[in-house]
Parts: structure tokens; C-alpha cells; sequence
């Protein structure tokens, strides 16, 4: 178990209105990363974070943004969200610089319904 | 740009039944290739981080194989409960700590 937590675990939410996820670790991992899977499509990377306030886009970041002020937290937001944003999303953190591992440990994930 | 491809989609076996899902990939330079495990509804789960052409990793009935091309996760004599999907995800050599993840496996196993 890797201490990671996802909220909420689901959402509804409406065309245009922003909505902000967070994943929260307990173990002060430096790595962090934010995925959604799609039918299809399988997980793909939206962005993540090497640090406080150091972070990086992934494949498919268009629509979203994230922030890290805390070694702990790991926000993703939809600024204006679209019914092509509705999926699963997951978190994950990776003990890259910690260990010589580089295996990603993922959270459970929350559901995200854009109607 | 890395690639990854796992065939097949979907494999229904009977218990007991033997098979391999393939995983092949292309990157500019591998730094490990990951196999997960992931039930409906939940996050992927770990099992095993290959890193050089003729590696072998083992957990019960897996067995999972690397060689330049491609890596195959072997499932011997397998149960209802090995039933999940099955990702592989690969680590390049140009990349920063990202992996690059298949599509999936889909298994099932019917008693």
C-alpha cells in the first residue's frame, strides 16, 4: 500500500463548470503523476510533478492544469470542464530518487461524469 | 515516439488452461518494462520491473519474460481469481521517470 488517496471517488459535474481532483500521499514521495484510462485508449499521462511546484505536461494535457504547494498533495483541475473530459482518472507516485525504482504505484482512482 | 502493443485484447481461458500475453514495444532506449495487474473498478497493481534482454521475473503463476522486441507475462495452470487486465508499460531511455503504458489484456478464466 502506498498511502494514496484519491477525492472524490466520484463526480458529476456539468459542461463549463470547473472541477478540481486531489490525490494525497503519506509517505513524502518527490514523483507524482496524474493518468485517465479511457476505453480504447488505455492510461494516458496528463501531467506531473517532480517536486513542490515543479511540474510537467504528458500526452494529453490540453483542458488541464495541476498544482503541488505540498509534498503531500497533488491537485488536477478542469478549468471548464467538457463531456470529453469525462473518465477515470488516476494518481500515482513513483520512489524514483528514493530507490532505484522505477515502478509507478497507483491510487484507486475517481470516476468523472461530465454531463 | 514509444510505442507499446499488447495482444491480444481479450483471452478467455479455462482453468488450468496455459497461455502468454504479449507485449511488444518500441523505444529509443529501454530503462524497464512493467507489468500490472488491474481488477475492475481499481487502480493498476504492481507485479514486475524487467530490465535486460533475457530477465525473468516469477509471482506465483506469472512468469514474465523480456527480450529486445517484446516481453510475454506466461500464466501457468491459471484460476478464476488470475481473472483482470493485465498492462505493460515501458520506461525510455529519453524519457524522465514517465512510463508509456498498452492498451491492456483483458483475461478471463472460467472455472
Amino acid at each position: 500500500d502506498a498511502g494514496i488517496t484519491q477525492s472524490p471517488r466520484h463526480k458529476v459535474t456539468e459542461t463549463g463548470t470547473p472541477v478540481t481532483l486531489r490525490c494525497h500521499q503519506t509517505e513524502n514521495h518527490r514523483y507524482m503523476y496524474w493518468y485517465r484510462q479511457d476505453p480504447g485508449h488505455g492510461l494516458r499521462l496528463i501531467h506531473y510533478s517532480y517536486g513542490v511546484k515543479d511540474t510537467d505536461k504528458g500526452e494529453v494535457s490540453d483542458g488541464y492544469s495541476v498544482s503541488r504547494s505540498k509534498t503531500e498533495d497533488f491537485l488536477l483541475t478542469l478549468e471548464s470542464a467538457t463531456s470529453s473530459q469525462t473518465s477515470v482518472y488516476f494518481c500515482a507516485i513513483s520512489l524514483w530518487g528514493q530507490s532505484s525504482s522505477y515502478e509507478q504505484y497507483f491510487g484507486p482512482g475517481t470516476r468523472l461524469t461530465v454531463t | 515516439e514509444d510505442q507499446v502493443t499488447q495482444s491480444p485484447e481479450a483471452l478467455r481461458l479455462q482453468e488450468g488452461e496455459s497461455s502468454s500475453l504479449n507485449c511488444s514495444y518500441t523505444v529509443s532506449g529501454l530503462r524497464g518494462l512493467f507489468w500490472y495487474r488491474q481488477d475492475p473498478g481499481k487502480g493498476p497493481e504492481f507485479l514486475f520491473t524487467l530490465y535486460s534482454a533475457g530477465e525473468e521475473k516469477e509471482k506465483e503463476r506469472l512468469k514474465a519474460t523480456l527480450t529486445k522486441k517484446e516481453s510475454f507475462l506466461h500464466i501457468t495452470a491459471p484460476k478464476p481469481e488470475d481473472s483482470a487486465t493485465y498492462l505493460c508499460a515501458v520506461r525510455a531511455h529519453s524519457g524522465y521517470s514517465t512510463l508509456t503504458f498498452g492498451k491492456g489484456t483483458m483475461l478471463l478464466v472460467s472455472p
